[in-house]
């Protein structure tokens, strides 16, 4: 089982959509989560931290489920600057460094 | 605001030849992170560094060698370059500390080996 499982998609919604993405975790031990967005040919970037009561940042709302092992993402209005793919970001912290591991990424498409 | 810098951003080698990424960050940073990218498989750590002067493997190391001589610079080096190692490669760097550090990239290097 891979350590942070994400649906590949993609996604092909229609602006003005809610769209939500859904991202599992293995290690119970893990201590935090981010969600990064990267663009097509770019690098990764922070999008949200994701905390334990949930949290908000605009359009975008990240939730943490412990329990069930799983983080979610939720892009109400979608933009078609939107489009991206999604990275879930879990740190198992090592104790000396930030650790974390990605997943393979959601993958966005907003159309007209 | 430059934050961090990887050079250089494109390179094609020939198997067996040697060549350094270098990056460099301007925030302080205590941490310093190589990744790979590669299809299908997200970003994996080669090698990290949690100061000046301290290297650390990570998940994918071998082919691989690092330096920290400088707080601000992370050297990736490849002694004798393979195709397997044709990727994307990603540097990184953080505050100290556990918990919750987000990570800041720089904007790739794309190397081939033919």
């Amino acid at each position: 089982r891979k350590e942070v499982e994400q649906d590949p998609g993609p996604f092909n919604v229609p602006e003005g959509a809610t769209v939500a993405f859904n991202c599992t975790y293995s290690n119970s031990a893990s201590q935090s989560f981010f969600w990064y967005r990267q663009d097509c040919r770019k690098e990764p970037k922070l999008l949200m931290s994701v905390y334990s009561s949930g949290n908000e940042d605009g359009r975008f709302t990240a939730q943490l489920n412990r329990a069930s092992q799983y983080i979610s993402l939720l892009i109400r209005d979608s933009k078609l600057s939107d489009s991206a793919t999604y990275l879930c970001v879990v740190n198992s912290n090592t104790g000396t460094a930030s650790k974390l591991t990605f997943g393979t990424g959601t993958r966005l498409q907003v159309t007209l | 605001n430059a934050g961090v810098t990887q050079t250089p951003k494109f390179r094609v080698l020939k198997t067996g030849q040697s060549m350094t990424l270098l990056c460099a960050q301007d925030m302080n940073h205590e941490y310093m992170y190589w990744y790979r990218q590669d299809p299908g498989m997200g970003l994996r750590l080669i090698h990290y560094s949690v100061g000046e002067g301290t290297t650390a493997k990570g998940e994918v190391p071998d082919g691989y060698n690092v330096s920290r001589l400088k707080k601000q610079n992370f050297l990736l080096g490849l002694e004798s370059a393979a195709p397997s190692q044709t990727s994307v490669y990603f540097c990184a760097s953080s505050r100290r500390g556990v918990g919750n550090q987000p990570q800041h990239f720089g904007d790739g290097t794309r190397l081939s080996i033919l």
